[in-house]
């Protein structure tokens, strides 16, 4: 069984500041992939970044960086220098397509508060 | 403009009664998926679908039925035997290839359904 566990269920900021969002995953696939995406007051899931279990590198993309490491199994999520309008709820997320798991399990979410 | 759409936007359901969300894609996207959001919570898959013509149960599908006549389309109807229906309900759509780190899913907008 696959399980994807996000144990910040709130973190508030200041504008400007750093902030680390953590991610931690199951499964017994030994190729998996796992997601990260953006749910705004509006609710639509907005995709942020893929990772496959085969490339450890870390990407940085802007203001959004991602820390992969599959010896802790976590996939952790950076945004320096927070804006408000990174306001939102973040979800990790998993899949294991090659075993038939197509869909993703999700977590259970971090909501993002930055204040001005 | 290439996306997903979801209709209605809100919905309301009477007691004993079914309903039934909307979901259209011109991505052309083969695979589709119904997940279900509480509030608080991640996302829990009800039901997807590989192809026209076939899908699958997810975790959640008691009280859940749909149909996969035409590519594009990949209807949800919330049936009476769902006896706590009140959710909100997020679509999705991804391709499929044989190169299955290329399968990102991309989501709509949401359904938000009450009871009445």
């Amino acid at each position: 069984a696959q399980k994807v566990t996000q144990a910040q269920t709130e973190i508030s900021v200041v504008e400007k500041e750093d902030v680390t969002l953590d991610c931690v995953y199951e499964t017994r696939d030994t190729t998996y992939y796992l997601f990260w995406y953006k749910q705004p007051p509006s609710g639509e899931l907005v995709f942020l970044i893929r990772r496959n279990s085969f490339d450890e590198q870390n990407e940085i993309s802007g203001r959004y960086s991602w820390n992969f490491q599959k010896s802790t199994s976590s996939f952790n999520f950076t945004i320096t220098a927070s804006q408000v309008v990174d306001s939102a709820v973040y979800f990790c997320a998993l899949s294991s397509p090659d075993t038939g798991r197509r869909a993703l399990t999700f977590g259970s979410g971090t909501r993002l508060q930055v204040q001005p | 403009d290439g996306g997903i759409t979801q209709s209605p936007k809100y919905l309301f359901r009477k007691e004993g009664q079914n309903v039934t969300l909307s979901c259209e894609q011109n991505l052309n996207h083969d695979a589709m998926y119904w997940y279900r959001q509480d509030p608080g919570q991640g996302l829990r898959l009800i039901y997807y679908s590989q192809i026209v013509n076939d899908f699958q149960k997810g975790d959640i599908a008691e009280g859940y039925s749909v149909s996969r006549e035409k590519k594009e389309s990949f209807p949800l109807t919330v049936t009476s035997a769902q006896k706590n229906p009140t959710a909100f309900y997020l679509c999705a759509s991804s391709p499929t290839s044989r190169e299955a780190f290329l399968e990102t899913q991309y989501f709509g907008p949401g359904t938000r359904l009450l009871v009445l």
